[in-house]
């Protein structure tokens, strides 16, 4: 099975940088995802790793290191749309995503 | 029809009624899954499909039952609802190899 912890919520400035880090535990492994969600909506994909290092799009990064079981998302020059939740999976080797409760984002002016 | 589409929107539903819960995809992907999304708990997976014709059991499957007759359709079946079942349930697809899953837009299930 899969044990995945993330942060319940977070707040940050308009313009700001925040990181949501995601911590995993697994019996097998085969990529880490992370989704937004905004309230009321289905969840968007975001960021795909399977192998350490960094994966940069705009102004989302995403970050994996398996060894550690650890990953961030990293949301840089915040804008008011970007609050929502966002959730961290990890996919098994049966293509299966278990998902971590998500972390709720609150952008302020 | 564009990706996937989830019917009913909500659905108000007395306990013990049976339910059906409809998931149409237009993208041919091979996999499709069933999410159930409750405060604090986050997406769980109740039941998926890596092809039609199979499906398998996820981490809550109890109460549910799943159909893949074809590629496009994965309707989620509730025998008898009880009020623990009331939540948002999600379905999704991908293709089994590309990177990720795509969702439909929820529906809002209350029993009572």
């Amino acid at each position: 099975g899969q044990n995945i912890d993330q942060p319940t919520e977070m707040t940050a400035t308009e313009g700001a940088i925040v990181q949501i880090n995601c911590t995993y535990q697994t019996s097998g492994f085969n990529g880490l995802f992370w989704y937004q969600q905004h309230a009321g909506e289905a969840p968007t994909f975001l960021s795909y790793n399977v192998l350490d290092g960094l994966e940069e799009k705009g102004r989302f990064s995403s970050f994996l290191s398996r060894s550690k079981g650890y990953s961030y998302l990293l949301l840089k020059e915040l804008q008011m749309k970007d609050s929502a939740s966002y959730l961290c999976a990890v996919r098994d080797g049966d293509y299966k995503l278990s998902f971590g409760a998500g972390t709720t984002v609150t952008v302020r002016a | 029809i564009a990706g996937i589409t989830q019917a009913p929107t909500s659905q108000i539903l007395a306990a013990g009624r049976r339910m059906t819960l409809r998931c149409t995809q237009d993208m041919r992907h091979n996999a499709m899954y069933w999410y159930r999304q409750d405060l604090g708990l986050g997406l769980r997976l109740i039941h998926y499909s890596n092809t039609a014709g199979t499906t398998g059991k996820g981490e809550v499957p109890d109460g549910y039952s799943v159909s893949r007759a074809n590629t496009d359709d994965f309707p989620l079946t509730l025998a008898s609802a009880v009020p623990s079942q009331t939540s948002v349930y999600f379905c999704a697809s991908s293709d089994g190899t590309s990177t990720e899953q795509f969702f439909g837009p929820g529906t809002r299930l209350t029993v009572l």
